[in-house]
């Protein structure tokens, strides 16, 4: 069956350490996204890509990176410049039709000691 | 930017009720979906729209374009509809959605 894996579910980082959270798809979707969970506040997009070699920030983008050299992968790293990184991360995946439903990763839960 | 606002923010019912769920925005969609979340935290797609009315087993969901509002109804609520359910609108293209805050929903038996 088609979906999305996250890796891994549970991830526990050292202050001031990189994290690069997995994100695979095998839907032959275009687009991909990541989002960050706060408790209380709504899902905010970090990051997206359309297109393979292609991304663009979101609305809280400022200390993650992505990259997307596979159409099926969107690893997201969390580096030591986010101030606040301990929260929830999901991954989501549609195609990039207008009204296009969307797919979304069981997520990865950070914690940063 | 869509503004996306959800009420109630929690709802606690007896099992059999009837149970509703609001949501509204302020900018023109081309689509809207409503999303359950339980507490291991994946996110289901339980509906998306973009006029009308849809109808899952017990749930339903509906939209108003005109008013920018839609709401998701569950009859006969049970225990394990407990869940976070979530408003969420798409602009057209792909860049992603807005989402609303939730509703933390807890059905006791």
């Amino acid at each position: 069956d088609g979906g999305i894996t996250q890796s891994p579910k549970y991830l526990f980082r050292k202050e001031g350490q990189n994290v690069t959270l997995s994100c695979e798809q095998n839907l032959n979707h275009d687009a991909m996204y990541w989002y960050r969970q706060d408790p209380g506040q709504g899902l905010r997009l970090i990051y997206y890509s359309q297109i393979v070699n292609d991304f663009q920030k979101g609305d809280i983008a400022e200390g993650y990176s992505v990259s997307r050299e596979k159409k099926e992968s969107f690893p997201l790293t969390v580096t030591s410049a986010q101030k606040n990184p301990t929260a929830f991360y999901l991954c989501a995946s549609s195609t990039t039709r207008e009204g296009s439903g969307y797919t979304f990763g069981s997520g990865t839960r950070l914690t940063v000691v | 930017k869509n503004e996306v606002e959800q009420s109630p923010q929690n709802l606690t019912a007896q099992e059999g009720e009837f149970i509703t769920i609001n949501c509204s925005y302020s900018v023109g969609i081309s689509a809207l979906h409503w999303l359950q979340q339980h507490p291991g935290g994946g996110i289901v797609s339980l509906f998306m729209l973009s006029s009308g009315k849809k109808k899952h087993g017990r749930l339903i969901a509906t939209i108003n374009i005109q008013e920018k509002h839609s709401s998701l109804h569950i009859t006969a609520s049970h225990p394990r509809d407990s869940a976070v359910y979530i408003c969420a609108v798409s602009g057209g293209g792909a860049d992603g959605l807005t989402f609303g805050k939730g509703t933390h929903l807890i059905i006791q038996p």
